[in-house]
């Protein structure tokens, strides 16, 4: 995982509260990806950032979601309010910036919302 | 939109055996694909790296190899053991940047 830091590992909330997802990328990666696991969609990635800009947004399912860089050595992803069917994986990813980088992975955060 | 596609989503084979994995994307257009392990309950491993201008590439017992024009990759695994068992996720960069395009993945269990 290159040393890429997510937290909690394990969350569970009941629908209607806030989650924050964190994410401690290694130093050197200038961009950072947030994506979302789920067994009937797979790996899709919400949101990317380079050198702390949001690049592409696109993936982020709706206004519930938002993300923020504030500086190169940490990036969160909120939820609010959370619903049931935000349960899934959420990885955080690092790369180098180049568009033929590749990308390494955080272990995850495994979300339950009930 | 950049589609991924793998083929089989699961396979079960003897210890010993050679395999192939396959991986194809619908648009031709990309900056390189990277093919990754996934345990259950964890994190991505990043296997291989191919670059666009790149045929093939190889790490140990793996080989993965990019045909850009037909839009295939496969990844050929040596003398498979037990412990190879995971899903391997086949993805490519798409939309003229660094984001991933993910395929989802082929469950391989090696039998001892």
């Amino acid at each position: 995982d290159a040393g890429v830091i997510q937290s909690p590992r394990h969350e569970v909330t009941e629908m209607g509260q806030e989650v924050t997802l964190r994410c401690k990328p290694i130093s050197g990666h200038n961009s950072l990806f947030w994506y979302r696991q789920t067994m009937m969609r797979g790996l899709e990635l919400l949101i990317y950032f380079n050198n702390n800009v949001p690049i592409d947004d696109s993936g982020m399912p709706e206004d519930r979601f938002s993300a923020k860089m504030p500086n190169a050595s940490f990036s969160t992803l909120k939820i609010q309010p959370s619903e049931p069917r935000d349960s899934a994986v959420y990885f955080c990813a690092v790369g180098s910036g180049a568009r033929t980088s590749e990308q390494y992975f955080g272990p995850g955060t495994r979300l339950t919302v009930t | 939109k950049q589609e991924v596609t793998q083929i089989p989503a699961a396979l079960s084979v003897p210890e010993g055996e050679n395999l192939v994995l396959n991986c194809s994307f619908t648009d031709s257009a990309i900056y390189n694909l990277q093919w990754f392990r996934q345990d259950p309950g964890k994190g991505l491993t990043s296997l291989l790296l191919i670059q666009s201008s790149q045929r093939e590439q190889t790490s140990g017992r793996l080989n993965a190899s990019l045909d850009k024009s037909s839009g295939r990759s496969t990844l050929y695994i040596a003398a498979s053991q037990p412990g190879d068992s995971a899903t391997y996720l086949c993805a490519v960069s798409a939309g003229g940047s660094e984001k991933l395009v993910f395929g989802k993945g082929t469950k391989l269990t090696v039998n001892p």
